[in-house]
């Protein structure tokens, strides 16, 4: 299994652009977490998916984020406009739920950062 | 509400040197605990988990027994090695709830 997948792996643009992060989660998983980490504030949940519904978005900082799943392999998280505070590192991670639904398989990452 | 607490870092040690990452919680049920491990530019991995009190988790080489009475879940290893240098994360999972409760995270460096 090639595990969670994200891309891009980093990226750098300027403040006021668009920026478009993708996951596609372990095939056989129906649920999908993004997070964010900062030194600062460490590692933050942004929003939760089960079989691709948004379950709980109370973690996405503002309106300028959004994030949609629109089939069981691919998951997207949109920053629009983007700016200087949003570097950050974004994790995607998969679960399958019971029996092992506690036990998160975590992407690689996407390092951003916002000039 | 639920809550996990772990000890501040960097912690710095050198190699060979026995190690204890402190881990506590607050959960008004029974959660299952873990210990999720990060290795520079990586995503997190689990390393070990317990699921019920005086359950001990395991795995290369560090564990970590869940004990009830003193609600924690520190992180153990007999002789660490320069490639355990990593962040550790302690989390804990309660049946009602759908995600994970993390902690701050424990920057660990390992001195050859």
């Amino acid at each position: 299994d090639a595990g969670v997948i994200q891309s891009p792996r980093h990226e750098v643009t300027e403040m006021g652009q668009e920026v478009t992060l993708r996951c596609k989660p372990i095939s056989g998983h129906n649920s999908l977490f993004w997070y964010r980490q900062t030194m600062m504030r460490g590692l933050e949940l942004l929003i939760y998916f089960n079989n691709n519904v948004p379950i709980d978005d109370s973690g996405m900082p503002e309106d300028r984020f959004s994030a949609k799943m629109p089939n069981a392999s691919f998951s997207t998280l949109k920053i629009q406009p983007s700016e200087p505070r949003d570097s950050a590192v974004y994790f995607c991670a998969s679960s399958y739920r019971p029996p092992n639904y506690n036990e998160q398989f975590f992407g690689p990452g996407t390092r951003l950062t916002v000039l | 509400g639920d809550s996990v607490t772990q000890m501040e870092g960097p912690v710095t040690l050198s190699e060979e040197a026995f190690l204890t990452i402190n881990c506590t919680y607050t959960a008004t049920g029974y959660p299952s605990l873990f210990w999720y491990v990060q290795y520079p530019g990586e995503g997190l991995q689990l390393l070990l988990k317990a699921t019920k009190a005086d359950d001990k988790g395991s795995n290369k080489g560090f564990e970590a027994t869940y004990r009830k009475e003193t609600t924690s879940f520190h992180l153990e290893k007999g002789s660490v090695q320069v490639s355990d240098s990593a962040v550790y994360f302690c989390a804990l999972y309660m049946d009602s709830n759908y995600q994970l409760i993390w902690g701050a995270g424990t920057k660990l460096i390992i001195k050859p």
